[in-house]
């Protein structure tokens, strides 16, 4: 069974264009993230949410909205995508210190 | 910017060789945690340091840490071709809040 889990794998889109990136974990963790890297590989944290609640919003555009329906689920909406959005998101959830990394969703947008 | 910083950025070496990579930070941390990112996959948790440690040991793999010169190192022993992969460096400042830079991609040549 996949611990963390992302869909879609792959996204290709025009810009302008409004896309969700969803997330599963099967681990019972209570705390869920969001990460962008770039083409440089830096990995960058987005978002992190508590038990559904939002505790970390690093300063990403108001385009990006993560929601929580539960703990095990976190999606990521993006609106009005633009090309600086191109990155692989990765989602990771954890229940001490230690993350799990879903696969990624490499977003592309022409 | 507080994320940490892993040198070098690439390390290419012979199987049996051994590899170290080191990771300097910016501020006071509460642990610094070593993943694994396989091309094209997401990271993998390899070994978590508190900052009251200064060396930890898991199989092949060496951490240590020193809170002065903040500053961490991984060494990996005998290298395999399998090791082959993208190691970061994650400094974690406030709960729960994760920091990680832009890797050392190692290529281990069998």
């Amino acid at each position: 069974d996949t611990a963390v889990s992302q869909t879609p794998k792959y996204l290709v889109t025009q810009m302008g264009n409004d896309k969700s990136i969803k997330c599963e974990q099967n681990l019972g963790h209570d705390t869920m993230y969001w990460y962008k890297q770039d083409s440089k590989k830096f990995l960058k944290i987005m978002f992190s949410y508590n038990n559904k609640e939002l505790i970390i919003n690093e300063t990403v555009p108001n385009r990006f909205s993560p929601k929580s329906p539960d703990k095990a689920h976190l999606n990521l909406h993006i609106n009005s995508l633009e090309l600086g959005d191109s990155a692989v998101y990765f989602c990771a959830s954890s229940q001490v210190k230690t993350q799990y990394f879903g696969p990624g969703t490499r977003l592309l947008v022409l | 910017s507080q994320q940490g910083e892993e040198d070098p950025q690439a390390l290419s070496i012979q199987e049996g060789e051994n590899a170290t990579m080191n990771c300097s930070y910016k501020t006071s941390i509460n642990n610094l945690q070593w993943y694994r990112q396989n091309s094209g996959r997401g990271l993998v948790h390899l070994i978590l340091i508190r900052s009251n440690e200064r060396e930890k040991h898991s199989g092949r793999l060496r951490v240590t840490l020193d809170t002065s010169k903040k500053s961490s190192s991984l060494l990996i022993t005998a290298s395999r071709a399998a090791d082959t992969a993208s190691y970061f460096c994650a400094t974690e400042y406030n709960f729960n809040k994760f920091y990680f830079g832009s890797g050392t991609k190692l290529n281990v040549k069998p």
